[in-house]
């Protein structure tokens, strides 16, 4: 089946630093991802959708300057959140469409759990 | 715009018996509708989904879901639950565009007991 994985699967840092997550799919090639938000016991919020080769379009409300994404290649995006702050501690969760196949087709990686002190 | 709701944050229930988990939208256009099941520790997957064609439609697990156009639900149904089935459960709703994207529902929580 599609896989689609994430890297780190957990990361602490500092307040003030960037943290880089990584978001593959392993089997197939992903014209198309999306980067999500989870806080606890609430449900995904759509962060932005990432083309490769351009510029990923942000949902409203969200700082693109502050979460950076970069979709350089058909299997991998990744999201940079800058400057990180306490209250950008939360679940990170990717999803990839599959070039060949159709648009209602999400497949989802592990998330990232991202805890800034 | 569109939004799902999903009412029950946590349904209990026992082993063996049967389970409806609710979900109602709202949209001014065609939908697609989707159920997710998220385990511990673990990403999201498909349970079932709804593009077109025949109301009812059968997902893993044993789980089928009910399109209801006039009455905006896509609920989602399971005769006989087992304790593995404990999981959080999300409704989402995708615009059917050419990006697709999922607005999911708050989610709700399976919890099988023996």
């Amino acid at each position: 089946g599609a896989v689609v994985s994430q890297h780190p699967s957990w990361v602490i840092c500092k307040s003030g630093t960037s943290v880089k997550i990584e978001c593959r799919s392993l089997d197939f090639q992903a014209t198309t991802m999306f980067w999500y938000r989870q806080f606890p016991k609430q449900s995904l919020m759509l962060m932005a959708t990432s083309n490769e080769g351009s510029k990923a379009t942000y949902e409203q409300g969200v700082e693109k300057d502050k979460f950076l994404i970069n979709h350089a290649s058909l299997t991998l995006s990744t999201l940079t959140v800058t400057s990180a702050h306490p209250e950008d501690s939360s679940f990170y969760i990717c999803s990839a469409r599959p070039t060949a196949g159709g648009h209602d087709t999400q497949y989802f990686g592990p998330g990232t759990r991202l805890t800034v002190l | 715009a569109q939004s799902v709701t999903q009412l029950d944050s946590q349904v209990p229930v026992f082993e063996e018996a049967p389970v409806e988990l609710r979900c109602n939208y709202s949209s001014s256009v065609s939908v697609y509708l989707f159920w997710y099941v998220q385990y511990p520790n673990q990403g999201l997957q498909l349970l079932l989904k709804y593009l077109s064609g025949s109301t009812l439609v059968k997902g893993i697990n044993g789980f089928e879901a009910e399109f209801n156009k006039s009455q905006t639900s896509f609920h989602l149904r399971k005769p006989s639950v087992h304790i593995s089935d404990t999981a959080e459960y999300f409704c989402a709703v995708g615009d059917g565009g050419a990006t697709n994207k999922l607005i999911f529902g708050t989610g709700t929580l399976l919890a099988v007991q023996p």
